[in-house]
């Protein structure tokens, strides 16, 4: 049974879509994160929530926009996607000690 | 803010040799911090922590680190290296939220 899980785990689209990543995690966890990994592996934090409240909003476009139904779910909506948001996304959830991750979500913007 | 600096990009071996990741960070509060290892396409597992206590950890897959707060350092060990060893190393602390070090491609030759 899959800790966090994230889908899809990849994504193809075309410049100016717009598209969603679903993460749900069944650890009982009241925190979750994305990051973004790029292309040179550097895993950059993107939001993070907790018990549904928005705790960090990083320096992250506004086109990218966290939202968290209840405790076990974080989704992120990107509008107009660009080039540049070509990248793997991962969702991470966390109580006290280390986050847990799910396998990522490949994003491809063409 | 916490920060955490991977000294080496890449680091070449050879089977059965030992190795060493480097790592260093820059709090000026307590912190808790991690190893992580993340295979091709997959996304990250948790190698070791420190939280409290005993400055060396063990790890999974015979990985261990020692914490050294006057250095500020929380370097990577394994006496013998496998070939399965190869992925990305990152290392990570964690305040409010958990930071990542830019990685460590570790290569495992026969």
């Amino acid at each position: 049974d899959t800790a966090v899980s994230q889908t899809p785990k990849y994504l193809v689209t075309q410049m100016g879509n717009d598209k969603s990543i679903k993460c749900e995690q069944n650890l009982g966890h009241d925190t979750m994160y994305w990051y973004k990994q790029d292309s040179k592996k550097f895993l950059k934090i993107m939001f993070s929530y907790n018990n549904k409240e928005l705790i960090i909003n990083e320096t992250v476009p506004n086109r990218f926009s966290p939202k968290s139904p209840d405790k076990a779910h974080l989704n992120l909506h990107i509008n107009s996607l660009e080039l540049g948001d070509s990248a793997v996304y991962f969702c991470a959830s966390t109580q006290t000690g280390e986050l847990f991750f799910g396998e990522g979500s490949r994003l491809t913007v063409l | 803010a916490q920060s955490v600096t991977q000294l080496d990009s890449q680091v070449p071996v050879f089977e059965e040799a030992p190795v060493e990741l480097r790592c260093n960070y820059s709090s000026s509060v307590s912190v808790y911090l991690f190893w992580y290892v993340q295979y091709p396409n997959q996304g990250l597992q948790l190698l070791l922590k420190y939280l409290s206590g005993s400055t060396l950890v063990k790890g999974i897959n015979g990985f261990e680190a020692e914490f050294n707060k006057s250095q500020t350092s929380f370097h990577l060990r394994k006496p013998s290296v496998h070939i399965s060893d190869t992925a990305e190393y990152f290392c990570a602390v964690r305040y409010n939220d958990m930071r990542f070090g830019a990685g460590t491609r570790l290569t495992v030759k026969p």
